[in-house]
C-alpha cells in the first residue's frame, strides 16, 4: 500500500511568490489533513477534508492560503502571496474515518522556505 | 483552548540509560497518540492511549496515561543510537484534530 506522497519535498520562493504544496493521500482515505510545523513550534491543525468537503478549517491562518480537494482524491493547498512567516514544514495526513483505530498517515512534509 | 507541553524540548542520553518525557495537557482529552519522526520523515504512529492508566509498551518505549493528572510519559529503556528521533504527543477531543506538543529532540550517543 502506497503512503501519504507530498510534493515537492522541498521548496524555495521569494516572498511575494506562490507556491502550490500537493498532497496525495492513501488509497480510499476519505479524510485527508493539513498540518504545519513552524520555526520549530508545535505542529499546528490547518484543516480537515472528508471526501472533498472542508469539514473543519478554522486553523488556516488567513486568506493568503487557500486548500482544495476536488474530485475527493489529492489536495492542493496554495500560498499567496507568500510571506515570511510562512516558512516551515506542511504534512498532510489521511484517514479511513475519525477513530482511534483509524489513526492518520502522515506524509513526509514539503519544507518550505520563504526568503 | 487545549495546550499541550512536552518536556524536555531536547534530550542528549548515552546509550544503554533510561530517561522519561512528559507530556501535559490542560483540558480533558479522549485520546492521546505518540509519534516519532525521523529527519525529513513523516510522524510514525507509536502509540494510543484510550484511557486513565492505559500501559503500552514496544520494545524500549513504555507509555502512560494518567487523565487525572493530564499527563503522559513515554520512557526510554537502555537507549540505543537507532531510538535517536523527535517524539511528538498528541491529544485530540473527540474533535477532528490533534492538538500537538512542541516535541522532544532525543540524541542518544555512544
Amino acid at each position: 500500500e502506497a503512503g501519504v506522497t507530498q510534493f515537492p519535498s522541498h521548496s524555495v520562493i521569494e516572498k511575494g511568490q506562490t507556491v502550490t504544496l500537493r498532497c496525495d493521500p492513501i488509497s480510499g482515505h476519505d479524510n485527508l489533513y493539513w498540518y504545519r510545523r513552524v520555526m520549530g513550534k508545535e505542529i499546528k491543525f490547518l484543516l480537515h477534508f472528508v471526501k472533498e468537503s472542508k469539514q473543519d478549517e478554522s486553523g488556516m491562518p488567513n486568506n493568503r492560503f487557500l486548500a482544495e480537494r476536488t474530485g475527493g482524491t489529492y489536495s492542493t493547498l496554495k500560498v499567496q502571496p507568500a510571506e515570511l512567516e510562512d516558512s516551515g514544514v506542511y504534512f498532510c495526513a489521511s484517514s479511513q474515518d475519525w477513530s482511534y483505530n483509524s489513526p492518520l498517515h502522515f506524509g513526509n512534509g514539503t519544507r518550505l522556505t520563504v526568503t | 483552548e487545549l495546550k499541550v507541553e512536552q518536556n524536555p524540548l531536547f534530550l542528549s542520553m548515552q546509550e544503554g540509560k533510561n530517561y522519561t518525557i512528559y507530556c501535559n495537557y490542560s483540558t480533558t482529552s479522549d485520546r492521546l497518540y505518540w509519534y516519532r519522526q525521523d529527519p525529513g520523515k513523516s510522524l510514525e504512529s507509536l502509540f494510543v492511549l484510550l484511557s486513565n492508566g492505559a500501559v503500552k509498551q514496544e520494545g524500549r518505549l513504555m507509555a502512560s496515561l494518567d487523565t487525572k493528572a493530564r499527563l503522559s510519559t513515554l520512557h526510554i529503556t537502555a537507549a540505543v543510537h537507532d531510538l535517536s528521533a523527535t517524539y511528538f504527543c498528541a491529544v485530540d477531543q473527540d474533535t477532528d484534530k490533534l492538538i500537538f506538543g512542541t516535541g522532544t529532540r532525543l540524541q542518544v550517543f555512544p
